[in-house]
This record gives C-alpha cells, structure tokens and sequence, in this order.
C-alpha cells in the first residue's frame, strides 16, 4: 500500500523568510509520480509540480524549488522569500503507474502554510 | 474553458436524504475519481473508474455509490445521508499517474 507522511501539520513564517515543506512517501512500485498541490483559502486544488520516480533533477520555478531524494523517499518544497499569498495548505501524493491501475493518488494530510505580513 | 465542472458547490441535507454530486470532464480523460476532504485528513478516495464502464471503491467507499454514465460523466449517490458524510467533495479526473490530476471546484455537503 502507498503512504505519504506531512509530518508538519502547520506552519507559520514571516514575510520574505524561507519555508521548507517536508514530504515523506512508501510505496513498492519501481514506477510512481510524486506531486504537490496547493489548496489557498478560495478552496480549489491547483496542481504545483509532478515528478517520476526516475528523474531526481530538482528544480526551481522562481521562488518555488523541490528536492527529490529517492535514498530517503523525500520530496519537499521549499518556498523561497514567502509572500502572504503563499498562505495556503499544500498537499503532497504519490500516484501509482496507470498500467496496473487507475492511476489513482494517495494524498499526504497537507500542510497548513501561514505567512504573516 | 477545458476543465472538470462539479455540481452543487453547496448542499444541505437532512439525516436519511438522498441526492447525487455530478461530475463532468471535457478534457478526454480516461480516469475520474471522488474525493472527501476533512479536517487534518487530507483528501480519502471514495471511489474510481479507471475508464468508462468500470467503477471501483477506494478507501472509504462505505455509504457511497458511483456512476460512469459515459467517458465525460462520473457520478456520486448518497442514498441515505448521514452526518459523517459532512464534508467537502471533489471530484478529479486523469490522463494518466503520470499526469496528476484535474480537480472540479468541490461541493460543500453538510447533514444535519
């Protein structure tokens, strides 16, 4: 069975400090996808950033960057100079290769993300 | 614009009432999926269809039923609503696992 672990239930910064956000995942497939979602206080669910198991590349968009580490089953995001409009609660999943199913995600618990001005 | 459209965004029911959550995606996805949402819970998989004429349960399926009505359309039934299925709803849909998912904009369900 999969499992994602958000450990950091809330969190709360000041304007312009860096934020890590910790995700830990399980699973015994070779072939797996790891996302974050964002979900600000309007309530949708915007799609951040995908990636596969075979590509530990991390990357940086801006002022977002995640760190894949597949040695420790991690892949956090880290927001850099954090803007009050970061104030969201972000998800971590794990999604299993369609072949052998729907596809189908396994969400963290999220991570309530606060930044105050 | 593409996307998947979710219907009510709000709902009341009484303890014992039923109603149906739609769900339709014109972005030619083979997968849809039902969510809830609750509090320091993240988001639990209710049901699935992997493609259209095939449903299966997820985690907390209990209480539920699901329709794939055709490739666009992915329904949820509360026959008898009861309070623990106060939450929030969304449904997704998705091209693949590789993909991640489209989310709808999620239906605030409450019984009372």
């Amino acid at each position: 069975a999969q499992k994602v672990t958000q450990a950091q239930t809330e969190i709360s910064v000041v304007e312009k400090e860096d934020v890590t956000l910790d995700c830990v995942y399980e699973t015994r497939d070779t072939t797996y996808y790891l996302f974050w979602y964002k979900q600000p206080p309007s309530g949708e669910l915007v799609f951040l950033i995908r990636r596969n198991s075979f590509d530990e590349q991390n990357e940086i968009s801006g002022r977002y960057s995640w760190n894949f580490q597949k040695s420790t089953s991690s892949f956090n995001f880290t927001i850099t100079a954090s803007q009050v409009v970061d104030s969201a609660v972000y998800f971590c999943a794990l999604s299993e290769e369609s072949r052998f199913g729907a596809g189908k995600s396994t969400f963290g618990d999220g991570t309530t993300l606060t930044v105050k001005p | 614009n593409a996307g998947v459209t979710q219907t009510p965004k709000f709902q009341v029911l009484k303890t014992g009432q039923s109603m149906t959550l739609q769900c339709a995606q014109d972005m030619n996805h083979n997968s849809m999926y039902w969510y809830r949402q609750d509090p320091g819970m993240g988001l639990r998989l209710i049901y699935y269809s992997a493609s259209e004429g095939t449903t299966d349960k997820g985690e907390v399926p209990n209480g539920y039923n699901v329709s794939r009505l055709n490739k666009r359309e992915f329904s949820l039934r509360l026959e008898s609503a009861a309070p623990s299925q106060t939450s929030v709803y969304f449904c997704a849909s998705s091209g693949g696992g590789a993909y991640g998912y489209t989310f709808g904009s999620g239906t605030r369900l409450t019984v009372v």
